[in-house]
């Protein structure tokens, strides 16, 4: 079946613009993630669904990010008032039970530029 | 949150097994060990996860002490294509799973 999707692959915005970023996850996947990567840099965790549970958004930088899942299907990630240092790859992740010893999937990330 | 050390970077010779250590020394019993390397502009690639036991796939063997302090990723014959960043991670429980990266190991394979 098809993998984790991410749309858009690039996306180059002024700062002070408002960005949104969106995740396809595997079908059938309960849990979604989303990382940041700077570069040069690992990945940061930045939010985590699962199911209809609360998300952990104990990764989100500021409160100019936030992020939404409709069901147990599409993401979005949205930054407001981006700023340079929002400037990294965003990827998206989907696992079926968002357990630990459950395999996580990626996607091939979005590469954010802010100027 | 259990840490983990990678070497930053490697090199291996193009056929021969290359093998990444890994260090964990506060990983807790029921923390899974998970390996995914990363190669330029990808997102991350699964490549294996184990427990206590040894485990092996398609593309990688996992050596995991009796301990469980420490970890070593076996690609038996390394390619070309094996040249990338290898990220060891113990997968945090009672959080929903998520990942913790570390700045992980660059392998370089050479002709």
């Amino acid at each position: 079946g098809a993998g984790v999707s991410q749309s858009p692959s690039n996306k180059v915005t002024e700062k002070g613009k408002d960005v949104e970023l969106r995740c396809d996850p595997i079908s059938g996947h309960t849990a979604l993630y989303w990382y940041r990567q700077r570069l040069g840099q690992g990945l940061e965790f930045l939010i985590y669904f699962q199911g209809n549970s609360a998300p952990d958004k104990s990764g989100l930088p500021s409160d100019r990010f936030s992020a939404e899942r409709t069901g147990e299907s599409v993401s979005t990630l949205t930054i407001q008032r981006t700023q340079q240092e929002d400037s990294a790859v965003y990827l998206c992740a989907s696992s079926l039970y968002g357990q630990a010893g459950d395999t996580q999937y990626f996607g091939p990330g979005t590469r954010l530029t802010v100027l | 949150d259990a840490k983990t050390t990678q070497p930053p970077s490697m090199d291996c010779a193009e056929g021969r097994a290359a093998n990444l250590p890994c260090n964990h020394s506060t990983i807790s019993g029921n923390e899974y060990v998970y390996w995914y390397r990363q190669i330029h502009s990808q997102g991350p690639q699964y490549i294996i996860h184990g427990l206590k036991n040894n485990e092996t796939n398609e593309m990688a063997s996992l050596i995991i002490t009796e301990d469980r302090k420490s970890s070593t990723l076996i690609l038996p014959h390394a390619t070309l294509r094996d040249t990338a960043v290898y990220y060891c991670i113990v997968r945090v429980q009672n959080q929903g799973g998520k990942l913790i990266f570390g700045q992980g190991t660059e392998l370089s394979v050479k002709p």
